[in-house]
């Protein structure tokens, strides 16, 4: 079993939808959580983190953290064409030691948005 | 500013060659992470350095992977002697800080024949 499970899509929906895109997990010492975006032969940018359990909001893009289900999930709304790209999760155990920046990634799901 | 810049884009080499990836970091960023992208699977992490110091390479393959990031110049991934299964993009981030956000270059696409 994967440490980090997220479903390949692809996923197609019409300009205007709501998108919701989620991975599981099984570790339960990560900690922090990232969103990553990853258009087509370009390197990964960051879209949203959020610590520990909660909800995080920024404009069309909201992160939720469900770390008793080990869930994590992001919703995007109004979604635009512009936003057809792969949405990668990553997560890491936490502050302490070299752990920050060793990223554990989801598949990623390959999202097309059509006009 | 510039990104994080890597170079090869695109390498292709054969079996039992040496392949040689480099990545510049944002100015300012001391810490360096690579990460490898095969074939229908997620970003795998391989090494984090900071200059001169190897901190984390408990994703490296034990053998003919290494990586160096030294004082002055680009870190380097060296592959020795690759094989068909070291296809793949591999990707170098680089932060400022030991806690912060990762910035990506575009990646290294390495192609084995």
């Amino acid at each position: 079993q994967k440490e980090v499970e997220q479903d390949p899509g692809p996923l197609s929906v019409p300009e205007g939808a709501i998108v919701s895109l989620n991975c599981t997990y099984s570790n339960s010492a990560f900690q922090y959580f990232m969103w990553y975006r990853q258009y087509s032969r370009k390197g990964p940018e960051l879209l949203m983190y959020t610590y520990s359990s909660g909800n995080k909001e920024d404009g069309r893009f909201t992160a939720q953290v469900d770390k008793s289900s080990k869930y994590i999930s992001l919703f995007i709304r109004d979604s635009q064409p512009s936003d057809s790209a792969t949405y990668l999760c990553a997560m890491t155990l936490g502050a302490g030691g070299t752990s920050y920046g060793k990223l554990t990634f989801g598949q990623g799901t390959i999202l097309t948005v059509h006009p | 500013n510039a990104g994080v810049m890597q170079n090869p884009r695109h390498l292709v080499r054969r079996r039992g060659q040496e392949a040689r990836l480099r990545c510049s970091p944002m100015k300012g960023h001391s810490h360096v992470y690579w990460y490898r992208q095969l074939p229908e699977e997620g970003l795998k992490f391989m090494v984090y350095l900071q200059k001169e110091n190897i901190i984390d390479e408990s994703g490296m393959p034990k053998e003919r992977f290494s990586a160096e990031f030294p004082k002055e110049g680009p870190s380097i991934l060296r592959i020795q002697q690759v094989v068909r299964g070291d296809s793949a993009a591999y990707f170098c981030a680089s932060s400022p800080l030991r806690i912060g956000e990762l910035f990506f270059g575009e990646g290294s696409r390495l192609t084995v024949l």
